[in-house]
C-alpha cells in the first residue's frame, strides 16, 4: 500500500539559512501533518492543512511557513535557520478532517543545520 | 491542555520476556494511537484505538476511555522490538482536528 512519502530524506544547511521540506500524502488522503521531533524528544506539533487551507497551528516558529498545494502534497519552508532547528521533521496525512481517524506518518526527513 | 503520561519511561528486557506498557491520559480524547520509533527514527502506526481491545501478532493494546488509559502489551519479545514506544492522543475538547499529542515514550532495549 502507498504510504506517505517525504523528500529529502537528509538535508544539510548552514545557519541562517533556508530549507525546503516535501511530503506527498497518501492518495486520497486530504489532511496532512507535521511534526518536529528534536534528539530525545516526542514529536511536537507544528501545523496541519485540510483541503489546502490550515486547520490547526501549534509551536511553529514564524520563521517557519507551510502550504497544502492542490495535488495535496505538502511543503515546509523554513527560513534563517537556527542551529536548535536540527530536529526529524515528520509529515502525516489521514483520510478526512471531518472524520476522526488514524494518522499515517512519513518516514521522517532529518534536518541538520551546522 | 492534554497531558499525557507513559511509563515506565525505561524498560530492559530478555528476549522472549513479556511486558506491560501504560498510558494515562488527563482528559477525554477522540483518538488514540500506539507508535513504535525503530532506531532509524521511523514511527510505525501500531494501534489505532480509541477504546477497547486489539491483537496484532505478539502485540496487544487496550484502551479504557472512561478511566483515561491505554496498555500496550508485548509478549515474547524480540530485540527488533527495541526503539521507543509511543502513545499518542487526539484531545476530544475544540471539535475534530485528529491533531495528536504525544506522551514521552518508553525506551524499550530488548537484550539477546
Amino acid at each position: 500500500a502507498a504510504g506517505v512519502i517525504q523528500s529529502p530524506r537528509h538535508l544539510i544547511k548552514e545557519k541562517r539559512e533556508t530549507a525546503t521540506l516535501k511530503c506527498y500524502p497518501i492518495p486520497r488522503h486530504d489532511t496532512v501533518y507535521w511534526y518536529q521531533q528534536g534528539p530525545g524528544q516526542d514529536p511536537q506539533f507544528l501545523i496541519s492543512f485540510y483541503e489546502k487551507m490550515q486547520s490547526d497551528k501549534g509551536s511553529i516558529p514564524d520563521r517557519f511557513s507551510a502550504q497544502q498545494f492542490s495535488d495535496y502534497h505538502s511543503e515546509l519552508n523554513m527560513s534563517s535557520l537556527e542551529l536548535g532547528d536540527s530536529a526529524l521533521y515528520f509529515c502525516a496525512s489521514s483520510p478526512s478532517l471531518e472524520n476522526t481517524g488514524e494518522l499515517f506518518f512519513g518516514e521522517g526527513s532529518r534536518l541538520t543545520v551546522l | 491542555g492534554i497531558q499525557v503520561e507513559q511509563s515506565p519511561p525505561d524498560l530492559i528486557l530478555q528476549e522472549g520476556a513479556n511486558s506491560t506498557l501504560r498510558c494515562n491520559f488527563s482528559d477525554s480524547v477522540n483518538n488514540l494511537q500506539w507508535f513504535h520509533q525503530n532506531p532509524w527514527g521511523q514511527l510505525i502506526n501500531l494501534f489505532y484505538i480509541p477504546s477497547g481491545t486489539k491483537q496484532n501478532g505478539r502485540l496487544s493494546a487496550t484502551t479504557v476511555a472512561t478511566e483515561r488509559y491505554s496498555l500496550l502489551y508485548i509478549s515474547s519479545s524480540q530485540t527488533t522490538d527495541s526503539g521507543v514506544y509511543f502513545c499518542a492522543v487526539e484531545p476530544g475538547y475544540g471539535g475534530a482536528t485528529n491533531k495528536l499529542i504525544f506522551g514521552t515514550g518508553t525506551l524499550l532495549a530488548v537484550q539477546p
